[in-house]
């Protein structure tokens, strides 16, 4: 039973440009999380995708964005990268059902220069 | 809004000793869920243990268990005979009682704990 998958592991981009990561939640599972993880802190909420929707939002620029699709899997968009965007950017994703642990997956390094 | 406070940004341990890791927070929700998440260099975020805030009973997992304090709004983790895997950054969070569905995870910054062999 494969748990969460990210992709890409690691990525380099430069200031100004555009990323995608994507997300594949554990099988069963239908509400993907999505938390960043500046280095040497805990990971802060971006935002939460339920039936495709956008259900919570942290305190995170509309630079980023995501979507989520009809199997479940997730994307994370960010525009106009600014270095502070540097990070660890991690997927976790719960069952259907009140108040179920989140399961994470390996996150995708983020490095702008 | 919730906080969590992780005091301890490292510890050290020898190995098969016992180690506590404190963490405190704050909230006005009187039904909340925490949790210990382990963050090993592998990076991946690991569910260590959780306690629903409603229960008195402290929870447990082999060698892990949690002391839960509400009133004092405290929630340690103790590791009974640390051993080398143990070695990790250990996040403590909070999650609000939802009717409806699962809530977003409040993070504290972490403890780096590093087990001696």
């Amino acid at each position: 039973d494969a748990g969460v998958t990210q992709s890409p592991t690691h990525l380099i981009k430069t200031r100004g440009q555009q990323v995608t990561l994507r997300c594949s939640p554990k099988s069963g599972h239908d509400t993907v999380s999505w938390y960043q993880q500046a280095l040497g802190q805990g990971p802060q909420f971006i935002f939460q995708y339920y039936e495709e929707e956008e259900r919570q939002r942290g305190n995170f620029p509309d630079r980023f964005s995501g979507h989520q699709f009809p199997n479940y899997s997730s994307e994370l968009n960010v525009n106009a990268l600014l270095l502070g965007d540097s990070a660890l950017y991690l997927c976790a994703s719960s069952p259907q059902g009140r108040n179920q642990p989140q399961h994470f997956g390996d996150g995708t390094r983020l490095s702008i220069l | 809004a919730q906080t969590v406070t992780q005091s301890q940004p490292e510890m050290s341990v020898q190995e098969a000793e016992t180690v506590t890791l404190s963490c405190t927070y704050d909230t006005s929700e009187n039904n909340y869920y925490l949790f210990w998440y382990k963050q090993p260099p592998s990076r991946q975020m690991i569910l260590v243990i959780r306690q629903e805030a409603y229960k008195q009973q402290n929870a447990t997992e082999n060698r892990f268990s949690v002391n839960f304090q509400k009133a004092a709004k405290s929630f340690s983790l103790k590791i009974s005979d640390s051993q080398l895997g143990d070695t990790a950054m250990y996040f403590c969070a909070f999650m609000p009682s939802n009717l409806f569905g699962n809530e977003k995870l409040t993070f504290g910054t972490g403890t780096r704990l590093t087990i001696i062999p």
